[in-house]
């Protein structure tokens, strides 16, 4: 079945610090590749998204590569901010069909001033 | 206006009582979920409504019942309530125009605990 493996948190960062969190996947053909953010007592957001190998999806100054090689979709920011602190979900969807999406179990990330 | 919508907010039960949250979307979509977030915020699949009917329906127990009257609302009813029901559910809807174009939009969730 599909999976989806996120780096465990919480992450803490510093304000204007390079932030990575690492998300690897597990499916069948070619999925869709997702980030959502929760903020503190609120839903998920689409952050970004990918839905080829290669395909770079960015959004806030977030950025993420679909890699098929080594089933990956890693997210990254050069400088991250306060507000930034949040939940971050990696998903994955299926291309067939109505596909349910598949959730990581979420990093948190926390940025201190 | 909300996209998503859940009712209520918080919902605060003794155990073995019956529940209801319900869910509207006013965006016109075709497809609804309900999904349950533990207390760790892992975040699991329950049910997805498309056009009223139930096409994904995981391993939940009957206790729980989705009904959708309508493609823009989807209800969860749950029956005696039990502590291990205590978390956050989200309601969530879909459309997708194209494969590449699919994105679902969450509501703000609903905070369950069973006493």
């Amino acid at each position: 079945g599909n999976s989806v493996t996120q780096m465990e948190g919480p992450v803490t960062l510093s304000e204007e610090a390079f932030l990575t969190i690492n998300c690897t996947y597990t499916a069948t053909g070619y999925p869709s590749l997702f980030w959502y953010v929760q903020y503190p007592g609120e839903g998920l957001q689409l952050l970004l998204k990918a839905t080829k190998a290669d395909d770079k999806g960015s959004n806030k100054g977030f950025e993420a590569t679909y890699r098929k090689e080594t089933t990956s979709f890693h997210l990254e920011k050069g400088s991250v901010q306060v507000s930034d602190s949040a939940v971050y979900f990696c998903a994955l969807r299926e291309p067939r069909g109505y596909q349910k999406v598949t959730f990581g179990t979420g990093t948190k990330l926390q940025v201190i001033p | 206006d909300t996209a998503v919508s859940q009712t209520p907010k918080y919902l605060v039960t003794q155990m073995g009582n019956d529940k209801s949250i319900k869910c509207e979307q006013n965006l016109g979509h075709d497809t609804m979920y309900w999904y349950k977030q533990d207390s760790k915020k892992f975040l699991k699949i329950m049910f997805s409504y498309n056009n009223k009917e139930l096409i994904i329906n995981e391993t939940v127990p009957n206790r729980f019942s989705p009904k959708s009257p309508d493609k823009a609302h989807l209800n969860l009813h749950i029956n005696s309530l039990e502590l291990g029901d205590s978390a956050v559910y989200f309601c969530a809807s879909s459309q997708e125009p194209r494969y590449d174009r699919f994105h679902q939009y969450f509501g703000a969730g609903t905070r369950l605990s069973v006493l």
